[in-house]
């Protein structure tokens, strides 16, 4: 099992749609969740990280939380063309180490 | 402020050879992690180095290694190459903590082993 799952995609919504990402992680005593976005060719940037169970928003990006669940989601409203990337779930568990997901690739279509 | 710089950002090397990748983080940034991207297996960390000491390692054989110098600029090796080798070599630095999670990520070395 890895430490960290998601699905590969493509996730494709059209434009103006909520685009809804999923994580889930297996290390129990993790307490630390982010997202980084990876556009196609470039590096990975941060951005969202959330730390306790509930939602957390920013802009058109809300975090989801279940630690009971070992879960951990995106939401990116509104979604434009330019949200098209892949989408790296990012955990840091027990042995401290910052563990990605493989992404997930997003596709907003016009 | 200069991001995180990789150097070289695409080689290509033979198997068995060896070869040495370079990071200088952004300035003030005491934190080097290393990572190794594939399309199949995606983002895995390879080791962490803060004040010149490694803090953590990940499930890489020893034939990858690494080193922080007191200026903070990393430099990774790997040896006997192998063609799994292939891939983008990613840098990331981060001011003291990396567990902070904010890593600011350097644009890669893309290794090729043929």
């Amino acid at each position: 099992q890895k430490e960290v799952e998601q699905n590969s995609g493509p996730l494709s919504v059209p434009e103006g749609a909520i685009a809804s990402l999923n994580c889930t992680y297996s290390d129990r005593g993790s307490q630390s969740f982010f997202w980084y976005r990876q556009y196609s060719g470039k590096s990975p940037e941060l951005i969202m990280s959330i730390y306790s169970n509930g939602d957390k928003e920013d802009g058109r990006f809300t975090a989801q939380l279940n630690k009971a669940s070992q879960y951990v989601s995106l939401l990116i409203r509104d979604s434009q063309p330019s949200d098209s990337a892949t989408y790296l779930c990012a955990v840091i568990g027990s042995s401290y180490k910052l563990i990605f997901g493989s992404g997930t690739r997003l596709l907003v279509r016009p | 402020k200069a991001g995180v710089t990789q150097t070289p950002r695409y080689l290509i090397k033979t198997r068995g050879q060896q070869v040495t990748l370079s990071c200088s983080p952004i300035s003030g940034h005491r934190s080097v992690s290393w990572y190794q991207q594939t399309p199949g297996q995606g983002l895995q960390f390879l080791f962490e180095y803060f004040s010149e000491t490694q803090r953590n390692k990940g499930n890489f054989p020893g034939r990858f290694s690494g080193r922080q110098f007191s200026n903070s600029r990393s430099e990774m090796n790997v040896s006997t190459l192998e063609l799994g080798d292939s891939a983008l070599y990613l840098c990331a630095s981060s001011w003291a903590d990396p567990n902070t999670g904010e890593l600011f990520f350097g644009e890669g070395s893309r290794l090729t082993v043929l």
